[in-house]
């Protein structure tokens, strides 16, 4: 429906285990991102990846580790995640269209409970 | 660095009033992206706004992007219960910086 599947849509977690969130989108476009959103921060960016290659990292804390494999899929690797980052994290791709943006296509985002 | 500020962060209006949120840039944008968030889902794109002083119209949504390029309005006429959620705008070169996003919530 969206063209961008997000799995899974919730974990729980607790803070010693390791987990990956996953990211698919069949739009073919070249560029995706992910987005925390929590109560505090509405949508605040964490990475960016173009052409598979990062970007961006918004002073995210290492316990977030990124992967894009290829331009279709991106994974976020957590790791002794605190209760704080408890939060939705939604994808989002787009292509990429010069110094103008393009409009970005969101998963349904993942509900992350770190217990 | 950048900041896109977006008022109000709550409108709660009787079903059939109109609804106005404005997003307001401390720099010059290159564009301004609107989207829509339902409760429980994920934000949609509504529209893009490039040139100065650009209107875009969609059935009861019009979306003003400002002269200077710095601030955008989108207003809602006649709302109705399916258009509550949260509305951001997002503006940027090379990177889209998000409002903090109004809620729109409608009393039938």
């Amino acid at each position: 429906e969206t063209g961008v599947t997000q799995t899974p849509r919730h974990l729980v977690m607790g803070m010693t285990n390791k987990k990956s969130l996953k990211c698919e989108q069949h739009l073919g476009h070249n560029a995706m991102y992910w987005y925390k959103q929590s109560a505090k921060k509405p949508l605040e960016l964490m990475f960016v990846y173009s052409l598979e290659e990062r970007v961006e990292n918004n002073s995210v804390p290492s316990r977030f580790s990124p992967e894009c494999p290829n331009s279709s899929h991106l994974f976020l690797h957590l790791h002794t995640l605190q209760p704080e980052d408890s939060a939705l994290y939604l994808c989002a791709s787009s292509h990429l269209a010069g110094t103008v943006d393009s409009p970005l296509h969101f998963g349904n985002g993942t509900r992350l409970t770190v217990t | 660095g950048q900041q896109v500020m977006q008022i109000p962060q709550y409108q709660h209006v009787q079903e059939g009033e109109d609804f106005t949120t404005y997003c307001n840039s401390s720099t010059t944008l290159s564009n301004i992206q609107w989207y829509k968030q339902r409760p429980g889902g994920h934000p949609v794109f509504l529209i893009q706004l490039v040139k100065s002083g650009e209107v875009k119209k969609q059935k009861r949504l019009t979306f003003q992007f400002g002269e200077a390029k710095k601030n955008s309005s989108l207003h809602i006429t006649a709302t109705q219960t399916t258009d509550v959620g949260t509305y951001f705008c997002a503006g940027g070169a090379g990177k889209s910086t998000f409002g903090d996003g109004t809620t729109l919530t409608v009393k039938p």
